[in-house]
């Protein structure tokens, strides 16, 4: 079946460090891949997402690439500042299976000033 | 800017009494999600909705959940009797649901409920 893995955090770095979270996914069919992030006690918002192999999601400095190949989403962000401190979930949905989204466990990362 | 609305916001109850969720998708959003998300977890699905048709439940406890869409709108989610273990972000998301390739979720700001 389909599914998510990421890796796991807390992930702490200093204000306009380089920021990586990985991220991997399982799928039968050809997926579309997401970034959502989690603020203290909200719910989720889409940061970005791609659709098809090679296409690269971006939205407010974050930039995360589809790599059929390696079957990766990793996310990235030149210099993250301490208002990124949140969690983030890559996630998967399927045509296949009805556009159902299936979400990695999340990496929680913590930026200090 | 539409959002998905969720009530309550937080839920404190207890072992045993039942508790009721409530989530308002988008207006037009033909596809209803309930997600449970275990602190420090992802979420996962408890059932999926496209109109008032079930689409997948098969991760729902239906011995003590029920979940209903009943105009194909707004949505209820239902715990009887609550146990220790379902204390949890209860989050209500929702879609077009026209099965096009990339079409993305959108979540309300959950239900804290808390047994005790």
């Amino acid at each position: 079946g389909d599914s998510v893995t990421q890796m796991e955090g807390p992930v702490t770095l200093s204000e306009e460090a380089f920021l990586t979270i990985n991220c991997t996914y399982t799928a039968t069919g050809y997926p579309s891949l997401f970034w959502y992030v989690q603020y203290p006690g909200e719910g989720l918002q889409l940061l970005l997402k791609a659709t098809k192999a090679d296409d690269k999601g971006s939205n407010k400095g974050f930039e995360a690439t589809y790599r059929k190949e390696t079957t990766s989403f990793h996310l990235e962000k030149g210099s993250v500042q301490v208002s990124d401190s949140a969690v983030y979930f890559c996630a998967l949905s399927d045509r296949n299976t009805g556009n159902q989204f299936y979400f990695g466990t999340g990496t929680s990362l913590t930026v200090i000033p | 800017e539409a959002e998905v609305a969720q009530s309550p916001r937080y839920k404190i109850t207890e072992k045993s009494q039942a508790v009721a969720f409530w989530c308002d998708p988008i207006s037009g959003h033909a596809t209803l999600y309930w997600y449970r998300q275990i602190l420090g977890q992802g979420p996962e699905l408890l059932v999926q909705f496209q109109d008032e048709s079930v689409v997948d439940d098969s991760q729902l406890p239906k011995d003590r959940f029920s979940a209903e869409r009943l105009k194909g709108v707004d949505s209820t989610l239902k715990i009887q009797p609550a146990e220790l273990g379902d204390s949890a972000m209860y989050l209500c998301a929702s879609s077009l649901g026209n099965r096009d390739v990339g079409t993305e979720a959108f979540f309300g700001q959950g239900t804290r409920l808390t047994v005790v």
